[in-house]
């Protein structure tokens, strides 16, 4: 079974900081997603990554960044987060041509 | 742009009954459908799919129908459970863009022992 791995399930922080999400998949998969999740609005592409070092941005970009450095590891930062980015954030990967993704566990992060 | 639209943000049903949860989408084009379960505090899991070249696709108590004429496809689970209770999302992928997809914005079900 493929696993993805996020490593909080819940965080508190405040407003300003720098957050680190961080996300681990152990099937060799190419493409890595984060989402984020809100009432009403479904769940939202922030950033993905199709090979290592490589990033593209998604639907809704603005106050994040992302890493990948490794095949394995797609890390979520947000440079200076804000009561706005509260949210559940999904991680999620595919290998190259799949029917669908495999999602983490989910974090849910809470700015205060 | 909703390509993807769920238009009940919420049902709840009797244990035993029918659950009947839809989704629309805009985009003639789409070539399969995915339908995913979530719980609060876990992330989806991929519940269903179903291909454009087919109508319905059964797996146990969940059947997809899929009307591509009315751009339509519906999620039925028979009979319901009180462990369905969860959020289900219906997702189409985007084409040409390496494995992303186009999300509904989630039915809450909630099944009444």
């Amino acid at each position: 079974d493929v696993k993805v791995t996020q490593s909080s399930r819940y965080l508190v922080k405040r407003t300003g900081e720098k957050v680190f999400l961080e996300c681990v998949q152990d099937m060799d998969h190419e493409n890595m997603f984060w989402y984020r999740q809100d009432p009403g609005l479904g769940l939202r592409l922030i950033y993905f990554s199709y090979d290592v070092k490589m990033k593209e941005k998604g639907d809704i970009p603005e106050g994040y960044s992302v890493s990948r450095e490794k095949k394995e590891r797609f890390s979520l930062i947000l440079e200076s987060a804000s009561t706005n980015q509260t949210s559940m954030y999904l991680c999620a990967s595919t290998p190259t041509a799949n029917y669908g993704y495999t999602f983490g566990s989910g974090t849910r992060l809470t700015v205060v | 742009d909703q390509q993807v639209k769920q238009n009940s943000p919420s049902l709840s049903v009797q244990e035993g009954r029918i659950s009947i949860l839809n989704c629309d989408y805009t985009n003639s084009m789409f070539d399969y459908f995915l339908w995913y379960k979530k719980y609060p505090a876990e992330g989806p899991t991929f519940l269903i799919s179903i291909s454009s070249i087919k109508d319905k696709n059964e797996d146990g108590r969940f059947t997809v129908f899929l009307n591509k004429s009315a751009k339509h496809l519906s999620l039925h689970i028979v009979p319901s459970q009180p462990g369905d209770s969860a959020v289900y999302f219906c997702a189409a992928p985007k084409r040409l863009t390496g494995n992303q997809f186009y999300f509904g914005t989630g039915t809450s079900l909630t099944v009444i022992p």
